[in-house]
């Protein structure tokens, strides 16, 4: 089973404060994603990546950064974060081209005061 | 705009009783299907999925119905038990190639026992 650790797992901020979330995955796949899971909306797709260096931009990317630093790591950066961006976020990972699919982190809670 | 929209947006039915969670599209490049679950407090985990090359998958009590002319697709869960209380989440992709996927905003199903 793919493992996928998502760093913190609750995170409390104020409006206009800096908030890195970080994600490892352990099984080599080649794609990662940040999603933001609302209530009314589902999850709705970041950012994601195909590979260390490279990062697309997804349907909400409005106020956040992200970074693929290496195959196992990614980041989520909210370098001024607003109260709209209090969610819970899932990173994920995939092995494209083969069992493509999503195996998610446990989440990570965010609240923006 | 959702580009995976989802019906009910919730549902109840009693044990035993067959549950049908709907789903449509707009994008026509949209060739892969999965449909995730996700139960209170867990992360969503995929639970099953389809291609348009054939109009129907089953797996145990859980079928995808698929009618790519009116790009619509249902999921049918037969003998419902109070187990399979979850959100069910429609997702789609486009292209081989192109792993990124959407989400609709989820289908909350319970099952009175």
């Amino acid at each position: 089973e793919a493992a996928v650790t998502q760093s913190p797992r609750n995170k409390v901020t104020v409006t206009g404060g800096n908030v890195t979330l970080s994600c490892r995955q352990t099984n080599s796949h080649n794609y990662m994603y940040w999603y933001r899971q609302d209530t009314g909306h589902g999850l709705r797709l970041i950012h994601y990546s195909y590979g260390a260096g490279n990062l697309q931009i997804g349907d909400v990317p409005d106020g956040y950064k992200a970074t693929r630093t290496t195959q196992e790591d990614f980041f989520l950066l909210l370098e001024l974060a607003s109260p709209s961006q209090t969610s819970l976020y899932f990173c994920a990972s995939s092995d494209a081209g083969g069992d493509e699919r999503l195996f998610f982190g446990h989440g990570t809670k965010l609240s923006v005061l | 705009q959702q580009q995976v929209r989802q019906s009910p947006q919730s549902l109840t039915v009693w044990e035993g009783e067959t549950a049908i969670l709907n789903c449509s599209y707009e994008d026509s490049t949209f060739d892969y299907f999965p449909w995730y679950w996700q139960f209170p407090r867990e992360s969503p985990a995929l639970l099953i999925a389809i291609r348009p090359v054939s109009n129907k998958k089953e797996d145990g009590r859980f079928t995808i119905f698929f009618n790519k002319r009116e790009k619509k697709l249902s999921l049918h869960i037969t003998d419902s038990q109070p187990g399979d209380s979850a959100t069910y989440f429609c997702a789609a992709s486009a292209g081989t190639g192109n792993y990124k996927y959407v989400f609709g905003a989820g289908t909350r199903l319970k099952v009175i026992a």
